[in-house]
């Protein structure tokens, strides 16, 4: 079993939509969770950091962390062309200087 | 890309040369990374710095060396190029154990 998993997609939906978007874990010592977006051809983009369990919210982007269950969402109201990009989401130990990544989900929202 | 450059932003080179990658920073941050992105794999760690000279191995450190001689930069070497490290290359900075940026990337091609 892979440390992080995330549905790669695609994700195609129409504009204004509410996008949700998850990942799962296998380290219970995973303290630390990242979303990033990343638009072709370009690195990737810090949007949310959250630190163990709970929601940050951010604008139109929420990021939700269930500890007990293993699982990360980000959710994306009110969803924009300019949303189309690959989300990422990443995770580290307390202490670690080292970041997992899952594969990302490639979204596309449609005019 | 918060104050991250790399050079050369993209390269084609022969099997069996060595190619350095450079990674630059504006930020004085004291931990740096490389990165390999690959379809099907994500982002995977090749080698971090956290502190001048002073580096560490990650998951696919394997045909690769890096160097740290001034916090500003950061440099990766592939010894003798082969065709599977045909890849594009993030660098990634962080201030401390908190979330990481990326550089905008180098697109490396080994025929």
């Amino acid at each position: 079993q892979k440390e992080v998993e995330q549905d790669p997609g695609p994700l195609s939906v129409p504009e204004g939509a509410i996008v949700s978007l998850n990942c799962t874990y296998s380290n219970s010592a995973f303290q630390y969770f990242m979303w990033y977006r990343q638009y072709s051809r370009k690195g990737p983009e810090l949007l949310m950091y959250t630190y163990s369990s709970g929601n940050k919210e951010d604008g139109r982007f929420t990021a939700q962390v269930d500890k007990s269950s293993k699982y990360i969402s980000l959710f994306i109201r009110d969803s924009q062309p300019s949303d189309s990009a690959t989300y990422l989401c990443a995770m580290r130990e307390g202490g670690s200087e080292k970041l997992v990544f899952g594969k990302g989900t490639k979204l596309t929202v449609n005019p | 890309d918060a104050g991250i450059t790399q050079s050369p932003r993209h390269k084609v080179t022969e099997t069996g040369t060595p190619v350095t990658l450079r990674c630059h920073q504006t930020e004085n941050h004291r931990y740096m990374y490389w990165y390999r992105q690959d379809p099907g794999h994500g982002l995977r760690l090749i080698h971090y710095s956290y502190g001048v000279k002073d580096t560490d191995k990650g998951e696919v450190s394997d045909g690769y060396s890096v160097s740290r001689s001034k916090t500003e930069d950061f440099l990766l070497t592939l010894e003798s190029a082969t065709s599977s490290q045909t890849s594009v290359y993030f660098c990634a900075i962080s201030q401390g154990l908190y979330e990481q940026y990326f550089g905008p990337g180098t697109r490396l091609t080994v025929t």
